[in-house]
């Protein structure tokens, strides 16, 4: 079955502590992406990675790391999060035109 | 100007009805227009695509496209509540990789 995995489902965390948000899709596709959705301002797309080793910024990149060693796995790195950074996050796996969606990952900084 | 308008709702309707979900764009180089459905707690999930102009058609659903005024519209048939979601548009230009711009979604209640 077709699948983007995203780990955790749910998370809170304290202001300043790293983590890491893991996606893995198990569809051999090369370009894959970040989004954060926030009530009233949909869907912004945070990083994308067009293939191994290839990333780049999307709308709303500030405060987010990224990368792709392997075609799988594009995992999202909150360096030091704070609580602007309180959101639901989904990771994109895309062929074409349809962009397969994780279920979401909700986080919340305080 | 957000370069993809929609109107978030809610938008309630008794089991049955016609529905109508409308997105307006900005950007005249988009050629790839989506409708995302999304349940609540769950990823969006790709419900109909559409390249350039017109029409097309699905079961219940259909997805039209008019380029000259900028204006996207999905239509729903003989809603049932399981139609109960929120209903993204996205869209996109022929250069822009896959990288899509989303609506920000409109909520659909629909009643039995």
């Amino acid at each position: 079955e077709a699948q983007v995995t995203q780990n955790p489902r749910y998370l809170i965390t304290v202001t300043g502590k790293k983590l890491t948000v893991t996606c893995s899709q198990n569809m051999n596709h090369e370009y894959m992406s970040w989004y954060r959705q926030d009530p009233g301002l949909g869907l912004r797309q945070i990083y994308y990675s067009m293939n191994v080793e290839v990333t780049d910024k999307g709308d709303v990149p500030e405060g987010y790391k990224v990368s792709r060693k392997e075609k799988r796995n594009f995992p999202l790195i909150l360096e030091s999060p704070s609580p602007n950074q309180t959101s639901l996050y989904f990771c994109a796996s895309s062929f074409r035109e349809e962009a397969f969606f994780g279920q979401g990952t909700r986080l919340t900084v305080v | 100007q957000k370069e993809v308008e929609q109107d978030p709702g809610p938008l309630s309707v008794p089991e049955g009805a016609i529905v109508s979900l409308n997105c307006t764009y900005s950007n005249s180089a988009f050629q790839y227009f989506m409708w995302y459905r999304q349940y609540s707690r769950k990823g969006p999930e790709l419900l109909m695509y559409t390249y350039s102009s017109g029409n097309k058609e699905d079961g219940r659903f259909t997805a039209q496209v008019d380029k000259s005024s900028k204006y996207i519209s999905l239509f729903i048939r003989d809603s049932q509540p399981s139609d109960s979601a929120t209903y993204l548009c996205a869209m996109r230009g022929p250069n822009s990789g896959y990288a899509l711009n989303f609506g920000k979604g409109t909520s659909l209640l629909v009643t039995p």
